[in-house]
Formats: structure tokens, sequence, C-alpha cells
């Protein structure tokens, strides 16, 4: 079964550091999304990424996040200066060949901020 | 502006019996529902889903109901199993130009079932 791989699986990073998160979607897919979920709450929608250009983003997608598809299999998401509450647990997902609405997604990345 | 509602944080049945989780939706331009179950630690993971033009859909031990006059959906397991326990999310989406679009989640339901 095709899968979305995430890594790194948890990291831990100061206040105010940069992060990258890093996403290898199913192959052969031009729809990526990116969600997080804060502890305890409910998964959240970031951004969609539509043929190597942001297609919707959230209100929580603000100027401090940027998304990339760096090599063409690579999907990044990028936070510039981390803030206490991005902490939580980021999902990367994409839809399985043929499925237009189902979205497969990845086992996350957990972001602590500190 | 929650679009999709769990009111029931957890639920917890009986191994054997059957587990009802519950979801409200506000939008009426929703035409596609979906259920994930989610173990902590990992993604969310598909389990059955449903069209706006069904009112119902089963696969196996899972069945969905859609009642859209109510905006209600439901997500019935029979036989539940303690394997089953996990937080079970409804999502919805609004299909547009027949492309992809975003999944607009709840705010999960935790069931636990008791052997």
């Amino acid at each position: 079964e095709p899968e979305v791989t995430q890594t790194p699986s948890h990291q831990v990073t100061q206040m105010g550091q940069e992060v990258i998160l890093r996403c290898v979607p199913i192959s052969n897919h031009l729809y990526f999304y990116w969600y997080r979920q804060i502890l305890g709450q409910k998964v959240e929608f970031l951004v969609s990424f539509y043929n190597n250009e942001i297609s919707e983003k959230s209100e929580i997608f603000d100027d401090q996040f940027s998304v990339e598809r760096p090599d063409g299999s690579n999907f990044t998401l990028k936070i510039r200066s981390t803030k206490l509450e991005d902490s939580a647990m980021y999902f990367c997902a994409s839809p399985p060949p043929g499925g237009a609405n189902v979205l497969t997604f990845g086992a996350g990345s957990r972001l602590t901020v500190l | 502006d929650q679009q999709v509602k769990q009111n029931s944080p957890s639920l917890s049945v009986q191994e054997g019996r059957i587990s009802i989780l519950n979801c409200d939706y506000t939008n009426s331009m929703f035409d596609y529902f979906l259920w994930y179950k989610k173990y902590p630690a990992e993604g969310p993971t598909f389990l059955i889903s449903i069209s706006s033009i069904k009112d119902k859909n089963e696969d196996g031990r899972f069945t969905v109901f859609l009642n859209k006059s109510a905006k209600h959906l439901s997500l019935h397991i029979v036989p539940s199993q303690p394997g089953d326990s996990a937080v079970y999310f409804c999502a919805a989406s609004e299909t547009y130009g027949g492309a992809t679009n975003k999944l607009i989640f709840g705010t999960g339901t935790l069931l636990a079932v008791q052997p």
C-alpha cells in the first residue's frame, strides 16, 4: 500500500529557531497537504500544495510558515522562527492513486518547542 | 468556527457490543464524509467514507450512516473489539472542480473497548 514518509519523527528546538519538517508523499501525485494536531485537540488543516504551488492555506499558516518541493519528490514544511504554540504533531498527507477525497497520512513529526 | 463537531469526547463499550460514534456538521456544501482512526504517535488511518448521494455505506464491521437533512453522520462498529480502541475522527470535504480538497476534521472521540 502506498505510504507517506515523514522525518524527523521527533524534533526538539528552542523558541525562535528554524525548523524544517520533511515528507515523501505518495509518488506521482501532485496534491500534498500539511496538517497539525496540538496535543489533545483536533487535526487542523494548514496548507495544500498542487503542482508546485500553494493552492490553499489556513489562518494558521502565517508568514512564519512556508512549503517547498525542493527536488521533485520531497515536500518540506518550514517554520522560520518557532514559538511555544507551534508545539504539535505535524502530518503530511496525499491522496492514494485514484482516490480523490481520501487522504493517506504520514506517521507525523512531533515538534517540541522549548 | 467548528464546521465538524463530535460532541462525545469519549465512549466506553464492552467487547462484542455495538459502538456508535456521532458527528454533526454545519456546512451544507460538504459532500464527502470520512472516518479516520488514530492511535497515539501515529497518523490518522482512513477507515470508511460516504458520499452525500448515499445514506449508508458498509465495510465489514464498520457502517457509516449519513442523514443530510439533520447534517449528521454516525459510525457503527459491530461487534466491537479491543483492538478498535483508538481516537476516531470524523472529517468532511467539499468537492469542486473534481480536485482533491482539504478535509475538515472534528475533535475526535476516544473509544475504549473493554474486554
